[in-house]
């Protein structure tokens, strides 16, 4: 089952603007990870909050987590052509893995 | 460079052919994971490994078989049993230690025809 959901399904935006999706979990978590992936590839993983972080920043990303309200947001500043890509959230860490959410389809318009 | 290396990349078969798909990973992690992507629907999990010679169902594990004979290696079997097996199929490992960060494989792309 989803344990993840990402909001918006698709965004697209002009070069240089900042990009914000955001992801809804059910169950308790240890912690959320983001992971992006290009279009026919495998995805690679950004940025990991743990429960008890509100906030976190690498480079031009920056995530939040809010536990009580089961959700979290991805922001990317500055955005570039190259940030073209599938965007998805991931919670989970027990021996089954992590569980995805369908993922954000962002565009960067040139 | 380590990493994990799925085979093929794109791979046919026809209505009622088994095929396999092989991956390999060179991190030394103990645990690997199957996953399906169909468009608008996410990834799915077949199968994990956590151990050699162990593995568990996921969510999708119908029509699906595994193997864990090495640590490197965790090959996944597209039976004739599985209704739609058209899908990109990703695999993925990591570590005991840590915070669960999954590595993936660049994926296999399977076309039923």
């Amino acid at each position: 089952s989803q344990q993840g959901e990402e909001d918006p399904q698709a965004l697209s935006i002009q070069e240089g603007e900042n990009a914000t999706m955001n992801c809804s979990y059910k169950t308790s978590i240890n912690n959320l990870q983001w992971y992006r992936q290009n279009s026919g590839r495998g995805l690679v993983h950004l940025i990991l909050i743990r429960s008890n972080e509100r906030e976190k920043h690498s480079g031009r990303l920056r995530v939040t987590l809010d536990t009580s309200k089961k959700s979290s947001s991805l922001l990317i500043t500055a955005s570039r052509a190259a940030d073209t890509a599938s965007y998805f959230c991931a919670s989970g860490g027990g021996a089954d893995g992590l569980t995805f959410g369908k993922g954000t389809h962002l565009i960067i318009q040139p | 460079d380590g990493g994990i290396t799925q085979s093929p990349k794109y791979l046919f078969r026809k209505e009622g052919q088994n095929v396999t798909l092989s991956c390999e990973q060179n991190l030394n992690h103990d645990a690997m994971y199957w996953y399906r992507q169909d468009p608008g629907q996410g990834l799915r999990l077949i199968y994990y490994s956590q151990i050699v010679n162990d593995f568990q169902k996921g969510d999708i594990a119908e029509g699906y078989s595994v193997s864990r004979e090495k640590k490197e290696s965790f090959p996944l079997t597209v039976t004739s049993a599985q209704k739609n097996p058209t899908a990109f199929y990703l695999c993925a490992s990591t570590s005991h230690s840590g915070a669960n960060v999954l590595t993936f494989g660049a994926g296999s792309r399977l076309t039923v025809l």
